[in-house]
């Protein structure tokens, strides 16, 4: 069945730091794939999707371009900020409506 | 607000209680899901409702889980004679597509539910 892998946290780094959070999926289809973000005390939002291979989503300085050769979705940021501490999810969407998720990636940024 | 609302937002109950979750969608959006999310762990789909039509409900983990939208606007989430393994954050999210995976869920702040 289809399934979503992501890096096992807690990732630590410093104010402008580089970020990259690993996803990888497993489909039979063509999903559509998304990350999530929880931040403290918050309810899951949006952060970005892409909908078709080497589609690039991006929001708030995070990118991650969907790669069917590599069926990944690696979530990156060129510099972090404290404000972006929080739990980050992978997650992809198939055809039958069902969102799957991995087990989330918490991150923390220290000024 | 504009936001998906659940409700309560916390919940304690006894082993052997039943409990009633509810959520508000957005206005207007037709799809509604259910998930369940254990601590450390991402949500796990529980059911699917497209207008007040379970269309799934694959991953109730057993017939003491219901769900009901009865109305295609509010829903329920009903768990009977609780257990311990019950313990988790329930959550509510609603889309406005039917059929189109495309389309991203908003979700709600979720119901953390602790069995004694």
């Amino acid at each position: 069945g289809n399934s979503v892998t992501q890096m096992e946290g807690p990732v630590t780094l410093s104010e402008e730091a580089f970020l990259t959070i690993n996803c990888t999926y497993t489909a039979t289809g063509y999903p559509s794939l998304f990350w999530y973000v929880q931040y403290p005390g918050e309810g899951l939002q949006l952060l970005l999707k892409a909908t078709k291979a080497d589609d690039k989503g991006s929001n708030k300085g995070f990118e991650a371009t969907y790669r069917k050769e590599t069926t990944s979705f690696h979530l990156e940021k060129g510099s972090v900020q404290v404000s972006d501490s929080a739990v980050y999810f992978c997650a992809l969407s198939d055809r039958g409506f069902k969102t799957i998720f991995g087990a989330g990636t918490r991150l923390f940024v220290k000024a | 607000g504009a936001g998906v609302s659940q409700s309560p937002r916390y919940k304690v109950a006894k082993r052997g209680q039943d409990v009633a979750l509810r959520c508000d969608p957005i206005s207007g959006h037709v799809s509604l899901f259910w998930y369940q999310q254990a601590l450390g762990q991402g949500p796990e789909f529980l059911t699917y409702f497209q207008n007040e039509a379970q269309l799934d409900k694959s991953g109730l983990p057993s017939d003491r889980f219901f769900a009901e939208r009865p109305e295609g606007s509010v829903s329920t989430l009903k768990i009977q004679r609780t257990q311990q393994e019950d313990s988790a954050v329930y959550l509510c999210a609603s889309s406005l597509g039917a059929r189109d995976s495309n389309q991203p869920q908003h979700f709600g702040d979720g119901t953390r539910l602790s069995i004694l």
